[in-house]
């Protein structure tokens, strides 16, 4: 299997943009999560789905971040207008139902908002 | 590039040396954990996992040990390579009734000397 794959791996844009980054999780796992790492705050949750329906957004900033999981395969998360608090990698996981709760990461997309 | 911060606990070892690596987790009632390694520009490793049921679990080289009384995690590396030069994560699971979604600690930077 490829693993988890994330779209942009970097990402450069001006405060004021809208920025998507995209997930393709393994296939066949159920669960899928968002993180943001950060030099301040280290790795923290965004949201996580399991099959497809958003389970817990606590973790999502503000009204600028949004995320869908429209199919089994794909996710996105969206900064819309973004600023530049939000640079930051942002790391995309999933797991598969089973198991002890081993989340399986891609490589991020780091986002610089100047 | 990097995609940890600066201000991270450093632990440095010569190679061969035996390494151990602390975490305090936040949750007496979290029944899993996990130790994830990170690698520069990389997305969390998994390394090991233990439940709470259990006070030592052994892999490879890597050793986890459970205090549940003072809710801390160690993570124990024989004979360190330069390879293990990384950052170290724990993190935990709340009980089922929670989040089913993986609440990270702050990190370790380990550096290995040649």
């Amino acid at each position: 299997d490829a693993g988890v794959i994330q779209s942009p791996r970097h990402e450069v844009t001006e405060m004021g943009q809208e920025v998507t980054l995209r997930c393709k999780p393994i296939s066949g796992h159920d669960y899928l999560f968002w993180y943001r790492q950060t030099m301040m705050r280290g790795l923290e949750l965004l949201i996580y789905f399991n099959n497809n329906v958003p389970i817990d957004d606590s973790g999502m900033p503000e009204d600028r971040f949004s995320a869908k999981m429209p199919n089994a395969s794909f996710s996105t998360l969206k900064i819309q207008p973004s600023e530049p608090r939000d640079s930051a990698v942002y790391f995309c996981a999933s797991r598969p139902a089973q198991g002890g709760g081993e989340l399986f990461f891609g490589e991020g997309s780091r986002l610089t908002v100047l | 590039g990097e995609s940890v911060g600066l201000h991270l606990p450093t632990l440095s070892v010569q190679e061969g040396d035996n390494s151990i690596i602390n975490c305090a987790y936040s949750n007496s009632a979290s029944d899993y954990f996990i130790w994830y390694k990170q690698e520069s520009g990389k997305g969390p490793q998994f390394i090991i996992d233990i439940r709470s049921n259990m006070d030592k679990r052994q892999g490879q080289r890597v050793t986890v040990l459970l205090n549940k009384t003072v809710k801390h995690l160690s993570l124990q590396i024989a004979a360190t390579q330069p390879g293990d030069s990384a950052v170290y994560f724990c993190a935990e699971i709340p009980p089922r009734t929670g989040r089913r979604a993986l609440t990270f600690g702050s990190g370790t930077r380990l550096q290995v000397q040649p």
